[in-house]
């Protein structure tokens, strides 16, 4: 079936460092592909999405890029707040609409 | 345009009682969707309703059950409660074809004793 994979965490940088949060993905089909994040005590927002090959998404300064030959949606963002801490979530959604996620990347920024 | 809005947000029951939590979507929306969140196994996959019927399901035992209302407003309900069902419960609505874009709810957290 469906799944997303995403590099473990928890990742520490220091403010205005470059970001790099890896996700690989198998599925079936064209999915959607997006990237979610979780502030403490909420529930998800999304981020980002990207609905077919080559598509970049991008929001506050985060990008992915949906990559079908590598299957891959990595999150980047060039230099990191404080604020930026969070838990970041890869998601695919495939034809029977249902949305799988990774299991999370929990992201620490230091001032 | 008001958001997902679930309640109550937090919860505690004892070993062997049943809950149930509500999940009011956006105005509009006609897929509901259920999410277990632990820090063990993350986000997981309940069941997904559409217009009243129950369109996906995950792998959880009987015990999590869900129904879909004309309104479009869910209902879960977890029964014979165990100590490993304390968890984020979280609701996802979305517009059907819309790419699956979700819009989630704050959760509700459920502790059980």
């Amino acid at each position: 079936g469906d799944s997303v994979t995403q590099m473990e965490g928890p990742v520490t940088l220091s403010e205005e460092a470059f970001l790099t949060i890896n996700c690989t993905y198998t599925a079936t089909g064209y999915p959607s592909l997006f990237w979610y994040v979780q502030y403490p005590g909420e529930g998800l927002q999304l981020l980002l999405k990207a609905t077919k090959a080559d598509d970049k998404g991008s929001n506050k300064g985060f990008e992915a890029t949906y990559r079908k030959e590598t299957t891959s949606f990595h999150l980047e963002k060039g230099s990191v707040q404080v604020s930026d801490s969070a838990v970041y979530f890869c998601a695919l959604s495939g034809r029977d609409d249902k949305i799988i996620f990774g299991k999370g990347t929990r992201l620490h920024i230091l001032p | 345009k008001a958001g997902v809005t679930q309640t109550p947000r937090y919860l505690i029951k004892t070993r062997g009682q049943q809950v149930t939590l509500s999940c009011s979507p956006i105005s509009g929306h006609r897929s509901v969707s259920w999410y277990q969140q632990t820090p063990g196994q993350g986000l997981q996959f309940l069941f997904e309703y559409f217009s009243e019927t129950q369109r996906n399901k995950g792998n959880f035992p009987g015990r999590f059950s869900g129904r879909q209302f004309s309104n479009s407003r869910s209902e879960m309900n977890v029964s014979t409660l165990e100590l490993g069902d304390s968890a984020l419960y979280l609701c996802a609505s979305s517009l059907v074809g819309a790419d699956g874009e979700a819009f989630f709810g704050q959760g509700t957290r459920l502790t059980v004793v």
